[in-house]
């Protein structure tokens, strides 16, 4: 595709439920970012991908929330006993990996709200 | 860990006239700077960055500086339209190569016509 594409856009989720976020980045883009921005905050950062290991898992929230990618390329983010807390627009990234940094272009976010 | 501030949170200014934003981070080890500009309902767009290397760079009517020794970096928008109202983030890596950036908390730039 053109751009990097998450699904779904929009999630409404009971309490207690699990939910599967996915993201599909650019082709051939090896790095792959998760992000996280509850309302009107900045963008926090949750895990980094450099093919399909995670380097840099160190933001990740607690152990409910996981995520893996498969085949270098698309990628889940799994949260486990959803928590009105975890509302918030969830946004993928990725770039190029060249060993210095690119730009990182962003999907348009998941916008979870727990109920 | 690398902290980035970022101020104003709000910025209002008339169409025509600049606006600037700024940031400071904690990490001297930090050499990548990126300045992203976020639509309402949509994921945030890179606009311009800078690397440690150089102390300023500029496109068309964007402009970033960078001071190494006082750690801190600007957003400067020239000639300002409508279309430039959004919220601005700034970012720096963790520290040098890193691929994680940190977000500063936002300014939202309003052009008034």
């Amino acid at each position: 595709g053109a751009g990097v594409s998450q699904s779904p856009s929009n999630k409404v989720t009971e309490k207690g439920k699990d939910v599967e976020l996915r993201c599909d980045p650019i082709s051939g883009h090896t790095a792959l970012y998760w992000y996280r921005q509850s309302l009107g905050q900045g963008l926090e950062f949750l895990i980094y991908f450099q093919g399909n290991s995670a380097p840099d898992k160190s933001g990740l929230p607690s152990d409910r929330f996981s995520a893996e990618r498969t085949g270098g390329s698309v990628s889940t983010l799994t949260i486990q006993r959803t928590q009105q807390e975890d509302s918030a627009v969830y946004l993928c990234a990725s770039s190029i990996y060249t060993g210095q940094n690119t730009e990182a272009f962003f999907g348009q976010g998941t916008r979870l709200t727990v109920v | 860990g690398e902290n980035v501030e970022q101020h104003p949170s709000t910025l209002s200014v008339q169409e025509g006239d600049s606006a600037v934003i700024k940031c400071t981070y904690s990490d001297s080890a930090s050499n990548y700077f990126p300045w992203y500009k976020q639509e309402l309902g949509k994921g945030p767009q890179l606009i311009i960055d800078i690397r440690s290397n150089v102390g300023e760079k500029k496109d068309q009517r964007i402009a970033v500086t960078l001071n190494k020794t006082a750690k801190h970096f600007s957003l400067h928008i020239t000639e300002t339209q409508p279309e430039d109202s959004a919220v601005y983030f700034c970012a720096a890596n963790e520290n040098q190569g890193a691929q994680k950036l940190v977000f500063g908390q936002g300014t939202r730039l309003t052009i008034n016509p």
